[in-house]
């Protein structure tokens, strides 16, 4: 079972570089998540989606931008990447927002920006 | 707006002993959700064990339990029989009760790093 998956797994950028990172999850779940982690911050909500089509901002939207063409994906963009945006991505689903409903998370993506 | 306060950067336990990891969290709100999650250097987040706030009794999951405090709006998890396997940054999260959205959203401590002495 794949559950979700997040590709690249690594990746360095140039300041000012642009790039996306996906993320896939084959379980059929309504919702997915943005995460960012940093060191002795723990996971930030970046962005979010509530269904196919739909995306929200999180707690950390600022210069990311995220896209929901499909259920199974969640596209997670860089314009124009900065030094404060390296850190590791972790992209979560869960089946919905009702109660009781486990996030599930892929492995995380580390970007660093150069 | 929900806070969660992990206030031990480490802890460092023995092979086969107990260990208990500790979380206090601030809300407004009386029906929520907590969660343990355990990061490896893998760097895979693995739910350990969750609570509901309108349940009294104690999560439990084999060698993995919580003292639920709602009161004290605390949330302990303690490891028993500790294996080497358990050596990973372990997260306290909140998620609100309320269903959508950004309330569907965690809200992270910042970590426990356990290490599992042989």
């Amino acid at each position: 079972n794949a559950g979700v998956t997040q590709t690249p797994k690594f990746r360095v950028l140039k300041t000012g570089q642009s790039m996306t990172l996906l993320c896939a999850q084959d379980m059929n779940h309504e919702y997915m998540y943005w995460y960012r982690q940093d060191p002795g911050m723990g996971l930030r909500l970046i962005h979010y989606s509530v269904g196919e089509g739909t995306t929200a901002k999180g707690e950390v939207p600022d210069g990311y931008n995220v896209s929901r063409l499909k259920k199974q994906n969640f596209l997670l963009g860089l314009e124009s990447a900065a030094p404060s945006q390296t850190s590791v991505y972790f992209c979560a689903s869960s089946r919905s927002g009702g109660r009781n409903q486990p996030q599930h998370f892929g492995d995380g993506t580390r970007l660093s920006i150069l | 707006a929900q806070t969660v306060t992990q206030s031990q950067p480490e802890m460092s336990v023995q092979e086969a002993e107990t260990v208990t990891l500790s979380c206090t969290y601030d809300t407004s709100e009386s029906d929520y959700y907590l969660f343990w999650y355990k990061q490896p250097p893998s760097r895979q987040m693995i739910l350990v064990i969750r609570q509901e706030a309108y349940k009294q009794q104690n999560a439990t999951e084999n060698r993995f339990s919580v003292n639920f405090q709602k009161a004290a709006k605390s949330f302990s998890l303690k490891i028993s029989d500790s294996q080497l396997g358990d050596a990973a940054m372990y997260f306290c999260a909140y998620r609100s009760a309320r269903a959508g959205g950004a309330t569907n959203k965690l809200i992270f401590g910042t970590g426990t790093l356990l290490a599992v002495q042989p």
